[in-house]
């Protein structure tokens, strides 16, 4: 079946511009996930939905990034006045339910590059 | 103090080498463990969960230790398509995943 998708593939922008990125979820997971990854570093969390609510938003770095869900399935990521070190690749995963031993499947992520 | 902390490498081994990776994690109410493997510009990608009991899935084999909160991954008779990023990550029941900073094999000819 079809995996979690995430548009775009590839996003550049210049430093103050505005960025809203996609993810499309595996058809039934209830919980999904955004996750950041820099260069030669592992991913790190950013925020958690279980249904349409945001259940754990502790690793958004500040209040340019917003996350909604709004009919429990797609999610948006939006990034107001993008600064070069929002530069990363986001990655967004979704679990069947949530819980520390569902699978999280990840999709191919969005690479971000702010100018 | 990183939460999941592991030696970046790279290791470099021989094709059929065993090699092994280490990780340690600091939270000890941390609840279920993992390896990912990444491989480069793609996502990451479960390649076994770890139990206490230890587990093995053909070449690769898991090792968990809770008293000292070490998880360990040994890879037997190397492939060069083993050649990857391989992530320790920790859930600590918030249901968030903490990942280390990854270990990068390349496996040559």
């Amino acid at each position: 079946g079809a995996g979690v998708s995430q548009t775009p593939s590839n996003k550049v922008t210049e430093k103050g511009k505005y960025v809203e990125l996609r993810c499309d979820p595996i058809s039934g997971h209830t919980a999904l996930y955004w996750y950041r990854q820099s260069l030669g570093q592992g991913p790190e969390f950013l925020i958690y939905f279980q249904g349409t609510g945001a259940a754990d938003d502790s690793g958004l770095p500040n209040d340019r990034f917003f996350a909604v869900r709004p009919e429990g399935s797609v999610s948006t990521l939006k990034i107001q006045r993008t600064e070069r070190g929002d530069s990363a690749v986001y990655l967004c995963a979704s679990s069947l339910n949530r819980g520390a031993y569902n699978e999280q499947f990840f999709g191919p992520g969005t690479r971000l590059t702010v100018l | 103090r990183k939460e999941v902390e592991q030696d970046p490498g790279p290791f470099n081994v021989p094709e059929g080498a065993t090699v092994a990776f280490n990780c340690t994690y600091s939270n000890s109410a941390s609840q279920s463990f993992f390896w990912y493997r990444q491989d480069c510009r793609k996502e990451p990608k479960l390649l076994m969960s770890v139990y206490s009991s230890g587990n093995e899935d053909g070449r690769f084999t898991a090792q968990l230790n809770r008293a000292s909160q070490y998880i360990s991954l040994l890879i037997r008779d190397s492939k060069l398509s083993d050649s990857a990023t391989y992530l320790c990550v920790v859930n600590s029941n918030t249901d968030k995943l903490i990942f280390g900073t990854g270990t990068r094999l390349q496996v040559f000819p």
